[in-house]
């Protein structure tokens, strides 16, 4: 079945430093995949999607290309700050399973100044 | 602005009781889903509904029950069948026609539950 791996941390990182969060997935179809973040005591918010192969999608300074010849959606940031610590989750999302999602166990981002 | 609105923030459970999370959106939504969360883990799915009066069992359903009555509302139940409910609650939405899959899940911003 469908699935996503992280990269486990958690991550600390100095201000400024490059951030990659690798993810990599399992699918048998052809899914969007997706960049959530969750601030402490907060739900979910999404940072950036891509639906096809090569798509690159951004926000916030942050990028993922969806790579399908690696199966991989690697989160990168190039400087990073203290107001970027918090926990990343990466997603799929297969129209064929019936937009059923499938969560990385996420990966938590320490950034100290 | 349209969203998701999880209520209580924080609630605190006696044992022996149940007790229910309110779920709450107005982005006229298809599907409702909710997730658990323990400290330093992933989401873990409960329950997720596709249609108004019918839901369906997702990985950790023992424990818990919901109902949709209203597109709009999902509330779940924590019953005392719930060995071990403290944890943080996640409701989420999605739109399942067209081009839903395009757009991902909406979260609410949780309710933490505490069992004393």
């Amino acid at each position: 079945g469908d699935s996503v791996t992280q990269m486990e941390g958690p991550v600390t990182l100095s201000e400024e430093a490059f951030l990659t969060i690798n993810c990599t997935y399992t699918a048998t179809g052809y899914p969007s995949l997706f960049w959530y973040v969750q601030y402490p005591g907060e739900g979910l918010q999404l940072l950036l999607k891509a639906t096809k192969a090569d798509d690159k999608g951004s926000n916030k300074g942050f990028e993922a290309t969806y790579r399908k010849e690696t199966t991989s959606f690697h989160l990168e940031k190039g400087s990073v700050q203290v107001s970027d610590s918090a926990v990343y989750f990466c997603a799929l999302s297969d129209q064929r399973t019936g937009n059923q999602f499938y969560f990385g166990t996420g990966t938590s981002l320490t950034v100290i100044p | 602005d349209g969203g998701i609105t999880q209520s209580p923030k924080y609630l605190f459970r006696k044992e022996g009781q149940n007790v229910t999370l309110s779920c709450e959106q107005n982005l006229n939504h298809d599907a409702m889903y909710w997730y658990r969360q323990d400290p330093g883990q992933g989401l873990r799915l409960i329950y997720y509904s596709q249609i108004v009066n019918d839901f369906q069992k997702g990985d950790i359903a023992e424990g818990y029950s919901v109902s949709r009555e209203k597109k709009e509302s999902f509330p779940l139940t924590v019953t005392s069948a719930q060995k071990n409910p403290t944890a943080f609650y996640l409701c989420a939405s999605s739109v399942l026609k067209d081009r839903g899959w395009y757009y991902g899940y909406t979260f609410g911003s949780g309710t933490r539950l505490t069992v004393v």
